[in-house]
């Protein structure tokens, strides 16, 4: 099945600082998603992003699929972006996503 | 619009005893999926189902779990007996219809098993 490898697996960064995490699979992908997961344990959206570049705010993100990698961009940190970035992909409309094993990101004040 | 509902929120419960946990998608959602997160590591897909059917059930531990959504709208998930190893997080997620929509996850269900 599709492989997916996030890095950095840590991140401490001090607070307005920027950052990029990475998503690499192993196949092409239909699907890929990009989540935050809260200190709570809560599973957030950030983007649905099989392809292309999006911005939200201070958060945006690229995938370029034909080289199969995913770029989670965070700019101007705050203490509440804390948490796990995962990456999540599928390859058809009959395989499950797959999850990485997640960036953990620390900001401190 | 009202996100995914999941209950309980926690459980802690002696291995042997049986547990279950209810799932409310987001309405109009045909997709529910049940995922078992164990710490540390990503969400696991345990089953899939597309309205009130089974699409995918490879990596649900049959000898002792169960899910049904028997009406295509809330779902519930059982396991029986519950062993050490069944502690993690049950996060219930929907989508519109199929694996290329985006899946939205609720607050999920954290079971300790003692």
């Amino acid at each position: 099945g599709i492989q997916v490898e996030q890095s950095p697996p840590d991140l401490i960064l001090q607070e307005g600082a920027n950052s990029t995490l990475r998503c690499n699979f192993s196949d092409s992908v239909n699907n890929l998603q990009w989540f935050h997961q809260n200190p709570w344990g809560q599973l957030i959206n950030l983007f649905y992003i099989p392809s292309g570049t999006k911005q939200n705010g201070r958060l945006s993100a690229t995938t370029v699929a034909t080289e199969r990698y995913s770029l989670l961009y965070i700019s101007s940190s705050q203490t509440t972006d804390s948490g796990v970035y995962f990456c999540a992909v599928g390859n058809s409309g009959n395989t499950p996503l797959v999850f990485g094993k997640g960036t953990r990101l620390s900001v401190i004040a | 619009e009202a996100g995914v509902a999941q209950s309980p929120r926690y459980k802690i419960i002696e291995k042997r005893q049986s547990v279950a946990f209810w799932c409310n998608p987001i309405s109009g959602h045909a997709t529910l999926y049940w995922y078992q997160q164990i710490l540390g590591q990503g969400p696991k897909l345990l089953i899939q189902f597309q309205n009130n059917g089974v699409v995918d059930d490879s990596q649900l531990p049959k000898d002792r779990f169960s899910a049904e959504r028997l009406k295509g709208v809330d779902s519930t998930l059982k396991i029986q007996p519950a062993k050490l190893e069944d502690s993690a997080v049950y996060l219930c997620a929907s989508s519109l219809t199929g694996l290329l929509n985006e899946q939205y996850f609720g607050p999920g269900t954290r079971l300790t098993v003692t």
